[in-house]
């Protein structure tokens, strides 16, 4: 079975600062993998989406970026972190059953102060 | 574009009684609806996925999901509801491309002791 890690868990950074979550994934092979911001009082947000190494897809344009250097490693970057980029950051990974549900990391909770 | 509904941002319920919470998604049928369950600061977890090989899914936790095509709608029900069953309900389905996903706003279940 998958099992997808994530960190850090929790991050506290100032505006103006960078930004690195990584996350990993384990059990698959070329899995297409994904990313999510939660924001305060607010649903899931579908940031990127890669199918393979270094092809990644951005749904919302935004002072973030992802890149995927190896095939189950998915980066999640700023090089300056805004005061709306607060929030709870999901990794996923797309099953290999006929749904292919998505299953889901424990996440990273970022607060930019 | 397939698009997801949930009626109701927050539901309360005492603990013991019946657990509905809504879900509907656009005109076009969907191959696969899932619901999904997200306690706080945890990642999203499966409960049920329909896959169009019954109308009536069981899912964990003793929770259940029918599809009905005539209403559009795959809602979520519990029979009796549990304090442990507080947390923050996800519908989803695929979009009309298959590799991303739709989800709806989300559903607060509060449970009254």
């Amino acid at each position: 079975s998958q099992t997808i890690h994530q960190w850090p868990a929790t991050l506290v950074q100032p505006v103006g600062s960078p930004l690195s979550l990584e996350c990993t994934v384990e059990g698959t092979s070329n899995p297409n993998l994904y990313w999510y911001r939660q924001a305060a009082g607010r649903g899931l947000q579908l940031l990127f989406y890669s199918v393979g190494i270094g092809q990644i897809s951005s749904e919302v344009p935004q002072n973030l970026s992802a890149s995927r250097p190896q095939d189950r490693q998915f980066i999640l970057s700023s090089k300056k972190l805004l005061l709306s980029d607060s929030g709870f950051y999901l990794c996923a990974v797309q099953g290999l059953r006929s749904a292919g549900e998505l299953f889901f990391g424990e996440g990273s909770r970022l607060t930019v102060l | 574009a397939q698009s997801v509904t949930q009626l109701g941002s927050h539901v309360s319920v005492s603990e013991g009684a019946l657990v509905l919470l809504r879900c509907n998604y656009s005109s076009s049928v969907p191959p696969y609806l899932f619901w999904y369950v997200q306690y706080p600061n945890q990642g999203l977890q499966l409960l049920l996925k329909y896959t169009s090989a019954a109308t009536l899914v069981k899912g964990i936790n003793g929770f259940e999901a029918e599809f009905k095509k005539s209403e559009t709608s795959f809602h979520l029900t519990k029979p009796s509801a549990h304090m442990s069953d507080a947390a923050e309900y996800f519908c989803a389905a695929p979009d009309n491309y298959g590799q991303n996903f739709v989800f709806g706003p989300g559903t607060r279940l509060s449970v009254l002791p």
